[in-house]
């Protein structure tokens, strides 16, 4: 089936700095890539819609120069937390669908827990 | 702009009895449904599409849209249906984009 890593699972960071995370589709090509946030005991929240070879596409209220979301191969899309705070830890969980016109089905990644210290 | 409820956050059933997990949206046009369902310790996957009009794992889900509602429901549960689910929604429009309900933690008792 199809699979999609995350890297890191885990990563603790201070404040101010900023922190990459990497979402890989690893045996499928994925022209479109989703980012959710994920609070304790919440649901997902769609951050921004990432399309390969173009910019994402941002939800309201996502500041898009925090959230830095690069698309630059059909396997692989960033999320950069830019200076972040202790307010952006959470969990970051992305998704692809694989190519073809009539692909639907998201394919979920395990998530990265972020701390911001 | 589309919405999705899960009114109970928690459904505890012992082993063998029904359970159903509720879900209604908001949309004015014609979506796309589906149940997610997540393990403990592992990723979102997808359990349910409407259209399929399938069964998974005992699991059945009707699209009601006079009352839009798809509720999810399994005649007898099993201690591993245990998880956490999620009723989601899109609209092709909007480019395949899920919106998530807030989640239903099914504990299953032996």
């Amino acid at each position: 089936g199809a699979v999609v890593s995350q890297h890191p699972s885990w990563v603790i960071c201070k404040s101010g700095t900023s922190v990459k995370i990497e979402c890989r589709s690893l045996d499928f090509q994925a022209t479109t890539m989703f980012w959710y946030r994920q609070f304790p005991k919440q649901s997902l929240m769609l951050m921004a819609t990432s399309n390969e070879g173009s910019k994402a596409t941002y939800e309201q209220g996502v500041e898009k120069d925090k959230f830095l979301i690069n698309h630059a191969s059909l396997t692989l899309s960033t999320l950069t937390v830019t200076s972040a705070h202790p307010e952006d830890s959470s969990f970051y969980i992305c998704s692809a669908i694989p190519g073809g016109a009539y692909s639907y089905e998201q394919y979920f990644g395990p998530g990265t827990r972020l701390t911001v210290t | 702009a589309q919405r999705v409820t899960q009114p109970e956050k928690l459904l505890s059933v012992f082993k063998g009895a029904p359970v159903e997990l509720k879900c209604n949206y908001s949309y004015s046009g014609s979506p796309e449904l589906f149940w997610y369902v997540q393990y403990s310790r592992q990723r979102l996957q997808l359990l349910l599409r409407h259209i399929s009009r399938e069964s998974i794992k005992g699991f059945t889900a009707d699209l009601n849209k006079g009352e839009t509602s798809f509720h999810l429901k399994k005649p007898f549960a099993q201690e591993e249906d245990s998880a956490m689910y999620y009723c989601a929604l899109t609209v092709k429009a909007a480019g395949n984009k899920l919106t998530f309900g807030g989640g239903t933690r099914v504990l299953v008792k032996p």
